[in-house]
């Protein structure tokens, strides 16, 4: 059962709008909430983190936004660019837990952004 | 440059043939781990280690082994691979305080067992 779940395979958005990218969980343990891009023949590359204590951070065209109690966090990108056409991954962590074993991934989704 | 270097890049083999996939990091990091990455599962932890001869089982651990006889290598062995284990392998490094929390990814190995 995957405790981290992206219910979108794929997500295509024309340039210059706002992408926004879903993400639930279901372990309440979670405390620490990451997302990762990943181009084609790359590995993935760390974006921005969120801390369970936050409910927004923002980087740049980038925010991260955590419902804790709807157990669901989304990244908005705005303005979308081109170049941010790739797979986003959604990542969470228990780090009061062993924390070598705990950074539980989605199944990730695609973007594409359209000039 | 810092950076996890992971070799070989593309990698076709037999069931049953033995390999080992080897990693290297330049950036003097206690923690590295091994991931696959397969259609929809995202990436689902094989082994980490959180210091030199400091080894553990992640979350699909079955038919793999690693060792961690120096900081900066942690190769990856498939024994005896078996179709299953055809995927996209990530090996990733962090400093040991935030082993989860920013990783550094190579550029993944593309295995096909036959």
């Amino acid at each position: 059962d995957q405790q981290v779940k992206q219910n979108s395979p794929s997500l295509s958005v024309q340039e210059g709008r706002i992408s926004i990218l879903n993400c639930d969980y279901t372990n309440s343990m979670f405390d620490y909430f990451l997302w990762y891009k990943k181009y084609p023949a790359e590995g993935p590359t760390f974006l921005i983190s969120i801390s369970s204590i936050k409910d927004k951070n923002e980087d740049g065209r980038f925010t991260v936004f955590l419902n804790k109690s709807a157990k669901h966090l989304s990244l908005h990108i705005v303005p979308s660019q081109p170049g941010d056409s790739a797979v986003y991954f959604c990542a969470a962590s228990a780090r009061f837990k062993n924390a070598g074993n705990m950074l539980t991934f989605g199944g990730g989704t695609r973007l594409m952004v359209k000039p | 440059e810092a950076q996890v270097t992971q070799n070989p890049r593309y990698l076709i083999t037999v069931t049953g043939k033995k390999l080992t996939v080897t990693c290297s990091q330049n950036m003097n990091h206690e923690y590295m781990s091994w991931y696959r990455q397969d259609p929809g599962l995202g990436l689902r932890q094989i082994y980490y280690s959180m210091n030199v001869e400091v080894t553990d089982k992640g979350d699909v651990p079955e038919g793999y082994k690693v060792s961690r006889k120096e900081k900066r290598n942690f190769p990856l062995i498939l024994e005896s691979p078996s179709p299953n284990q055809t995927s996209l392998y990530f090996c990733a490094s962090s400093p040991v305080d935030r082993p989860n929390e920013k990783l550094f990814f190579g550029s993944g190995t593309q295995l096909s067992v036959l």
